[in-house]
């Protein structure tokens, strides 16, 4: 069985400040691990991937996440937040092959304050 | 990266009547499409997972003739919510695998918000 566990509900940074949301998860297989952004009334937008490649994931739009086996752990970093990265985020789990559904964490809510 | 569209983007219907998404992949074909369903403030949870030319896989608790999935073509899935009540109101997600990328990645389409009077 494959879980996610999201640690923060909700984040709040200021502008320009590093961004850390956190992930956890569980997994009897080796892991394909996903971070994924939804605006407000809009779909899920990919950020970026790990799927046993290199550990240190880098994605789209200044993101990155490292893979740490060790802590079961995929946290997600920015080094400056931009208001416009207010959003939720979606750490979300599945086997390397592909054969069980995507498991979704809980979701972290971001706010950037000005 | 592959497009996935839905169709309508928003509805809003009289409660008892029935309600038709589409999900399409634009640019890739799709054996395999997913549904979701995503309340205010929550998560995503997977309805079902649509086979293109065979039967839906629904998970547990969700009604399979209250959520009517037809994937009759390679970059077509419907889902229809029959007889729709107030409590069916929410954000409806589809998603599909790209055979070509070579990995388990999904593509989501941009949700449809259902709103049943």
């Amino acid at each position: 069985a494959q879980s996610v566990t999201q640690l923060d509900s909700h984040v709040s940074v200021s502008e320009g400040t590093p961004v850390l949301l956190r992930c956890n998860y569980s997994s009897s297989y080796s892991p394909s691990l996903f971070w994924y952004v939804q605006h407000p009334n809009k779909g899920l937008q990919l950020l970026l991937k790990y799927t046993s490649a290199a550990t240190l994931v880098k994605g789209i739009n200044g993101f990155e996440a490292e893979f740490k086996k060790s802590e079961t752990s995929f946290h997600l970093t920015k080094p400056s937040a931009h208001m416009s990265d207010a959003a939720e985020y979606f750490c979300v789990v599945s086997d390397w092959s592909g054969n069980t559904p995507l498991v979704f964490g809980k979701g972290t809510r971001l706010s950037v304050i000005a | 990266g592959a497009v996935v569209s839905q169709h309508p983007s928003r509805v809003i219907c009289k409660s008892g009547t029935s309600v038709k998404i589409e999900c399409r992949s634009l640019d890739f074909q799709a054996t395999t499409m997913f549904w979701y369903r995503q309340f205010p403030k929550q998560s995503l949870m997977l309805m079902a997972t649509s086979n293109e030319g065979s039967k839906a896989t629904y998970e547990q608790g969700v009604e399979k003739d209250k959520f009517l999935i037809n994937h009759a073509s390679l970059t077509l899935s419907t889902l229809t919510v029959t007889s729709a009540h107030p409590e069916d109101s929410s954000f409806y997600i589809c998603s599909a695998k790209d055979p070509g990328t070579g990995n388990n990645e999904q593509f989501f389409g941009p949700g449809t918000r259902l709103t049943v009077l």
